[in-house]
């Protein structure tokens, strides 16, 4: 069973650019959330995708989006960084809720921006 | 607004005692918690939930509490190993495989 994987590992950019970050989700999930952690901080809900479709959003600007592939793969996107975007990005997938008796998210090792 | 707060940031203890780490939550429509470790340059790992319809769920050496009416969960890791050395966050959700609210995170160390 493949687990969540993201890439890259690593990014840095300037403050202005644009950002996309990928995740593929464990063989039999639906669900693709998306957090962002800052430094010292718990991660924080971005938003997630199920069947394609965004399925609620956190407190996260529109500059923020992401796409839901049929494969259940996702991205998300970042336009005209900001200095406070550097944090890990952390993606996590699920099966669809009550399919399976478990509903823990299985996260992947995350994106580290930098924004300079 | 913090929903999920752990306010301890650190612990430090002896291996082989018992490790116990407290998170508080405001949320009454919080209903599935769970526990997840972190290791510097992984994700968060799984470790153990709990829905509200319960007190206690155990899986090995981990043990979490919960208690609706103080908005109090705890785990309970019996017993601490130096592999368990890691930063250890709570999460609530208001249903199963929706969004996930974390706290800040405990840093435990068990010295050997």
């Amino acid at each position: 069973e493949t687990g969540v994987t993201q890439s890259p590992t690593h990014l840095i950019k300037t403050r202005g650019q644009q950002v996309t970050l990928r995740c593929s989700s464990q063989s039999g999930h639906n669900t693709v959330s998306w957090y962002q952690q800052a430094l010292g901080q718990g991660p924080q809900f971005i938003f997630q995708y199920y069947r394609e479709e965004e399925n609620g959003r956190g407190n996260f600007p529109p500059r923020f989006s992401g796409l839901q592939f049929p494969n259940y793969s996702s991205e998300l996107n970042v336009n005209a960084l900001e200095l406070d975007d550097s944090a890990l990005y952390l993606c996590a997938s699920s099966p669809a809720s009550g399919t399976s008796g478990r509903d823990e998210q299985f996260f992947g090792p995350g994106t580290r921006l930098t924004v300079l | 607004d913090q929903q999920v707060k752990q306010n301890s940031p650190s612990l430090s203890v002896q291996e082989g005692r018992i490790s116990i780490l407290n998170c508080d939550y405001t949320n009454s429509m919080f209903d599935y918690f769970l526990w997840y470790k972190k290791y510097p340059a992984e994700g968060p790992t799984f470790l153990i939930s709990i829905s509200s319809i319960k007190d206690k769920n155990e899986d090995g050496r981990f043990t979490v509490f919960l208690n609706k009416s103080a908005k109090h969960l705890s785990l309970h890791i019996v017993p601490s190993q130096p592999g368990d050395s890691a930063v250890y966050f709570c999460a609530a959700s208001k249903a199963a495989g929706n969004k996930l609210t974390f706290g800040g995170g405990t840093r435990v160390l068990v010295k050997p």
